[in-house]
Parts: C-alpha cells; sequence; structure tokens
C-alpha cells in the first residue's frame, strides 16, 4: 500500500545546530506540504513543492528551507535550530491536477530543541 | 482569500448520543470542503469532502456532514458518538480555481463521554 513516511519520529537537537527531518511518500504524488502544529495554532504551512525542483514558502518559512530532487521526498532543514522551532512536524501530500484531492499526512515528527 | 472557523475548541458528548462539530467558512467562489481527523500522537487523517453536488456527505467511520451555502457551514455529524470519535477534528477549505494550498481550521476537540 501507497504510504507517507517520516523520520526520526522523535529528534532532541541543540541550539544552533542544523537538523534534517525526512518526509517520503510513495503515492506519486506531484504536491508536498509541511507544516507545524502548535498548541494555539493549529496547523501552520511552513513550505511546500507542487513538483521536482518546485519549492515555495509558506506562512512561516524563516528559518526553514527544502529542496526537491525527486517526486518521492521534500526534506525540512532546520538551518540553525531554535527554541521556537520546538514543535510537532507533519508531512503531507496530495495529487497534483486538482484542488479538490484530499492530503495525506505523515505520521509526525515530534522535534525539541535544547 | 478563503478561511475557516471552527466556533468551539472543544464539544463534549456522552457516548451514543448524536454529535455535531461546527465549522463555518468564507471563499470568493465555490468551496472544496474537507474534514481530518486526528487521534494522539498521530497525522491528520482524511474523513470525508464536499466538492460538488449532494449537499448531505458520508464519510469513514459512520461520520456526514452537511454542506450548507447559504449559511457557508460544513458542520460534521455523527447520529451516535462512540468513545473511540475523542480526537482533534480539522475543517479544511480550498476554493474552485484557487491553489492546492487549504486553510485548516484551528481544530476542534471531541471528548465523548462512556
Amino acid at each position: 500500500d501507497a504510504e507517507i513516511t517520516q523520520s526520526p519520529r522523535h529528534k532532541i537537537t541543540e541550539t544552533g545546530r542544523q537538523v534534517t527531518l525526512a518526509c517520503h511518500q510513495t503515492w506519486n504524488h506531484n504536491n508536498m506540504f509541511w507544516y507545524r502544529q502548535d498548541l494555539g495554532h493549529g496547523l501552520r504551512l511552513i513550505h511546500y513543492s507542487y513538483g521536482v525542483h518546485d519549492t515555495n514558502k509558506g506562512e512561516v518559512s524563516d528559518g526553514y528551507s527544502v529542496s526537491r530532487s525527486n517526486t518521492e521526498d521534500l526534506p525540512l532543514t532546520l538551518e540553525s535550530a531554535a527554541s521556537s522551532q520546538t514543535s510537532v512536524y507533519f508531512c503531507a501530500s496530495s495529487e497534483g491536477t486538482s484542488a479538490t484531492y484530499e492530503q495525506y499526512f505523515g505520521p509526525g515528527t515530534r522535534l525539541t530543541v535544547t | 482569500a478563503q478561511s475557516v472557523a471552527q466556533p468551539e475548541d472543544q464539544v463534549n458528548v456522552a457516548e451514543g448520543n448524536p454529535l455535531t462539530v461546527k465549522c463555518t467558512y468564507s471563499v470568493s467562489g465555490n468551496p472544496y470542503l474537507f474534514w481530518y481527523v486526528q487521534y494522539p500522537n498521530r497525522g491528520l487523517q482524511f474523513l470525508l469532502k464536499y466538492i460538488t453536488g449532494d449537499n448531505l456527505v458520508k464519510g469513514s467511520y459512520g461520520f456526514e456532514a452537511e454542506f450548507n451555502k447559504s449559511q457557508t457551514s460544513f458542520h460534521l455529524k455523527k447520529p451516535s458518538a462512540l468513545v473511540s470519535d475523542s480526537a482533534l477534528y480539522f475543517c479544511a477549505v480550498r476554493e474552485d480555481g484557487g491553489s492546492y494550498i487549504p486553510t485548516f481550521g484551528r481544530g476542534t476537540s471531541l471528548i465523548v463521554h462512556p
């Protein structure tokens, strides 16, 4: 069965370190998204991609970057981790041909920055 | 611009009673509306969507939602709640002809009491 996976599921890192969160989907979806979820804020979009070599900033992109070298993967990099980036991160994907398609979410990565 | 509101942070219901989780939206054109559920320590799961046609949409786990254009609402319902329905529920909207980026509500925590 097709799926979307994230790794690691839990990560503790120190302030100032670079961290990369992996996202891999086997749906063959063109669209991929990164969100963070914090109490009181719901889901906030960090970056998204409509296809290979395409990346776009979301509403909370400062301090984060992504690259899309193939259809299956959209890794999220925190250039220099800050305590404000402690959060739960979700990757999602959807078909790229219509806005009628739902998103499929990964299980999440809980990141703690100390 | 598209927006969605979930006016209740929390809904409490007794097991066996009907439940309603409210969602209202705002778009310039025709809406595409989605409901997702999030169980503890899991990613969001798609429940159902309204694209066009019948205003009553049936989805997974016995849930249904009613699209009401005049009231710009898309409330999630279930005739008989189960304790296992306790979770966080998100409403999302995209606009016909708009981007593939949905706007999510802040989420409603549903608590079903035995």
